[in-house]
């Protein structure tokens, strides 16, 4: 079956440490995306990659970064200049960026040691 | 400015009942119109999308939403709703140009009673 896989479910950082969350798709999307949730905020776009080798800041993306090396493959890291980043991180894909229904994985839950 | 509003933040009904989630959008033009449901700890699953055509939308696990140009809104409806539909949903609008990412409203958590 074709999705979306986030590894790893929770992660754990120290503080002044970078951290890397994964995200793959076997769908052959273009576009991917990554959210940040907290509760009673709604999502929030953090990056956005409409095609290889290209990302968007979102909403919110002071405190991380990405790249897009592979189409199945944007890889989010939560740098020590994101201050506050205890989080559920949702990862997205869909056919194009222009108003396409997104898929998402199940996410990973962030949280400061 | 493009907005989307889910004005009511919690839902409690009970099981059998009738459901309806709200949603508004601020935008000038018709725009691209899905519903999201939201498991705890678990990603968004799509339940229906209006792109254009009939107003009046079927999508999955027995929900169906209404656009309404005048009113602005694409409001969620189940007639009888199951224990098992308590969840959080989320109303997300694609209001075009070239980057036409989505927007997603604050989401309304539903609860179930017996």
């Amino acid at each position: 079956d074709g999705g979306i896989t986030q590894s790893p479910k929770y992660l754990f950082r120290k503080e002044g440490q970078n951290v890397t969350l994964s995200c793959e798709q076997n769908l052959n999307h273009d576009a991917m995306y990554w959210y940040r949730q907290d509760p009673g905020q709604g999502l929030r776009l953090i990056y956005y990659s409409q095609i290889v080798n290209d990302f968007q800041k979102g909403d919110i993306a002071e405190g991380y970064s990405v790249s897009r090396e592979k189409k199945e493959s944007f890889p989010l890291t939560v740098t020590s200049a994101q201050k506050n980043p205890t989080a559920f991180y949702l990862c997205a894909s869909s056919i194009g960026i222009s108003n396409q229904p997104q898929h998402f994985g199940d996410g990973t839950r962030l949280s400061i040691l | 400015a493009q907005s989307v509003t889910q004005p009511d933040i919690h839902i409690t009904v009970s099981e059998g009942a009738s459901l309806e989630l709200r949603c508004n959008y601020s935008y000038g033009a018709t725009p691209y119109l899905f519903w999201y449901v939201q498991s705890p700890g678990q990603g968004l699953q799509l339940l229906l999308k209006y792109f254009s055509g009939d107003t009046l939308v079927q999508g999955i696990k027995g929900f169906e939403a209404e656009f309404k140009r005048s009113q602005s809104s694409f409001n969620l409806r189940k007639p009888s709703v199951h224990w098992s539909d308590a969840a959080e949903y989320f109303c997300a609008v694609g209001f075009g140009g070239s980057q036409g990412n989505l927007i997603f409203g604050k989401g309304t958590k539903l609860s179930v009673k017996p």
